[in-house]
């Protein structure tokens, strides 16, 4: 089956710094991505759709300029959470569109908890 | 606005019994529905996708879509402790980016 990593999968930082998260697809190309974020016994929230070679789609409400999305290889994309703030602590996680049999179908990373102090 | 609409629960089973999830949406144009697993701290793992009227079985698991009511359903059968966790539907309309509901936790106590 198709599979996503991201790295890493802690992270506890001081406020005010940045934090880079990597998601991978290892067996398969994925032009597109998402990234969502999870407060604790809350549903995924889709923050941003990345697609490969241009600049990602941001939901409503999420600051494009805080967290940076880039999307440089049809195997990697990447999340920076600038200035991080206790409020930005929260489990981030990734997914790659791949195909399962004729149909495209979301495949989720392990996700990265972020810790900010 | 894209709705899907879960109950959040929890739904608490006994070991061996059948457990349902019901999972209802709003926009009739949706074409693709899918179901994931999520246990607690962890991402989700897709466990059924489905794309037309009817079940589909897959294990111990069956899905069950009914575009006209807008409603897809999952059902699992001998239901294990290791079943218990939230279960997310997620309904997608085309563009590749799907609606999740907020996920029902299920309970299959011993």
């Amino acid at each position: 089956g198709a599979v996503v990593s991201q790295h890493p999968s802690r992270v506890i930082c001081k406020s005010g710094t940045s934090v880079k998260i990597e998601c991978r697809s290892l067996d398969f190309q994925a032009t597109t991505m998402f990234w969502y974020r999870q407060f604790p016994k809350k549903s995924l929230m889709l923050m941003a759709t990345s697609n490969e070679g241009s600049k990602a789609t941001y939901e409503q409400g999420v600051e494009k300029d805080k967290f940076l999305i880039n999307h440089a290889s049809l195997t990697l994309s990447t999340l920076t959470v600038t200035s991080a703030h206790p409020e930005d602590s929260s489990f981030y996680i990734c997914s790659a569109l791949g195909t399962s049999g004729s149909a495209d179908t979301q495949y989720f990373g392990p996700g990265t908890r972020l810790t900010v102090l | 606005q894209k709705e899907v609409e879960q109950n959040s629960g929890p739904l608490s089973v006994p070991e061996g019994a059948i457990a349902s999830l019901n999972c209802t949406y709003s926009d009739r144009g949706s074409q693709s529905f899918f179901w994931y697993r999520q246990y607690s701290g962890k991402s989700p793992e897709l466990i059924m996708s489905i794309y037309s009227n009817g079940d589909k079985e897959d294990g111990r698991f069956t899905a069950q879509l009914n575009k006209a009511s807008q409603y897809v359903s999952l059902l699992i059968r001998d239901s294990q402790p290791s079943d218990s966790a939230t279960y997310l539907c997620a309904v997608e309309g085309g563009s590749y980016i799907p609606t999740f509901g907020r996920g029902t936790s299920l309970i299959v106590h011993p």
